[in-house]
C-alpha cells in the first residue's frame, strides 16, 4: 500500500466496552509498533513485532491490552473493559525491519472513552 | 533495554535564530538515531537520521551530530522559521533492533 493505514480514525466508546483497533502496515515491512499518545504528551511504546520473533510486549500498561499480528501483515490492538484513562491517539508504525529502520507512522486512531 | 533522555522539553526561539535539541542514550550498541517532527494534529514524520559510523549529517537547515563516546546526539536547526514549530522526537535503535523514543521537545518559533 501507499502508507500505513489505521482504522477506525475515530472511536468513541463507553467505559467498560471492548475496542479493537486495526493497523495495515506498508507491504513488505516486517517490523510493526504500536504507540499511545495522550494529548500533548510523547510517544508511549506499547508493543513491537519483528518478523516471526516473539513480540516485545513490555510497554503494554495492563492485561486489558493485547495485540496480535498475522504474519507480516495486519495487526490489531485490543483494549478490554476500556477506562477513561485509555482515551488517547493510538499510533501504528512500520519499517522494513533489521537493517532499514526508517519508521513510517499511520495517522492514528483517536479513542475517546466516555 | 535502551533508555533515551531528551532535553529541553520546550524551546522557544525567535525566527531566524538557531535551535538545538539534545538526546542521550544508554545502550552502547545502539547504531541508528532518527529524528521525527510532529506537527499539531499530524503523524510523526522522519526528518533526518544518522548512523553510528558518521559523526555529523546535514540536510539544508537541519543537522544532526553524534558523539558515540558520550552517548549523545543533537539536532540543530538554523535560520528557524515559523513552520519549524512542532514537537521533535529523537530515537535510538538498540541491540534488539527496537526504536526507543525520547519524550519530545515542543519547539515554538516566534515571528
Amino acid at each position: 500500500g501507499a502508507g500505513v493505514s489505521q482504522s477506525p480514525s475515530n472511536k468513541v466508546t463507553e467505559k467498560g466496552k471492548d475496542v479493537e483497533l486495526r493497523c495495515d502496515p506498508i507491504s513488505g515491512h516486517t517490523a510493526l509498533y504500536w504507540y499511545r499518545q495522550r494529548l500533548g504528551q510523547g510517544l508511549e511504546f506499547l508493543i513491537y513485532f519483528q518478523g516471526n520473533s516473539a513480540p516485545d510486549k513490555s510497554g503494554l500498561p495492563s492485561d486489558r491490552f493485547s495485540a496480535e499480528r498475522t504474519g507480516e501483515s495486519v495487526s490489531t490492538l485490543t483494549i478490554q473493559r476500556t477506562q477513561q484513562e485509555d482515551s488517547a491517539v493510538y499510533l501504528c508504525a512500520s519499517s522494513r525491519g533489521t537493517g532499514d529502520e526508517k519508521l513510517f507512522f499511520g495517522s492514528g486512531t483517536q479513542l475517546s472513552v466516555l | 533495554g535502551e533508555n533515551v533522555e531528551q532535553h529541553p522539553s520546550t524551546l522557544s526561539v525567535q525566527e531566524g535564530d538557531s535551535a538545538v535539541i539534545k538526546c542521550t542514550y544508554s545502550d552502547s550498541a545502539s547504531n541508528y538515531f532518527p529524528w521525527y517532527k510532529q506537527e499539531l494534529g499530524k503523524r510523526p514524520q522522519l526528518i533526518i537520521d544518522i548512523r553510528s559510523n558518521v559523526g555529523e549529517k546535514k540536510d539544508q537547515r537541519i543537522a544532526v551530530t553524534l558523539n558515540k563516546t558520550a552517548k549523545h546526539f543533537s539536532l540543530h536547526i538554523t535560520e528557524t522559521q515559523p513552520e519549524d514549530s512542532a514537537v521533535y522526537f529523537c530515537a535510538a535503535r538498540g541491540s534488539n533492533y527496537k526504536l526507543t523514543f525520547g519524550k519530545g521537545t515542543l519547539l515554538t518559533v516566534n515571528p
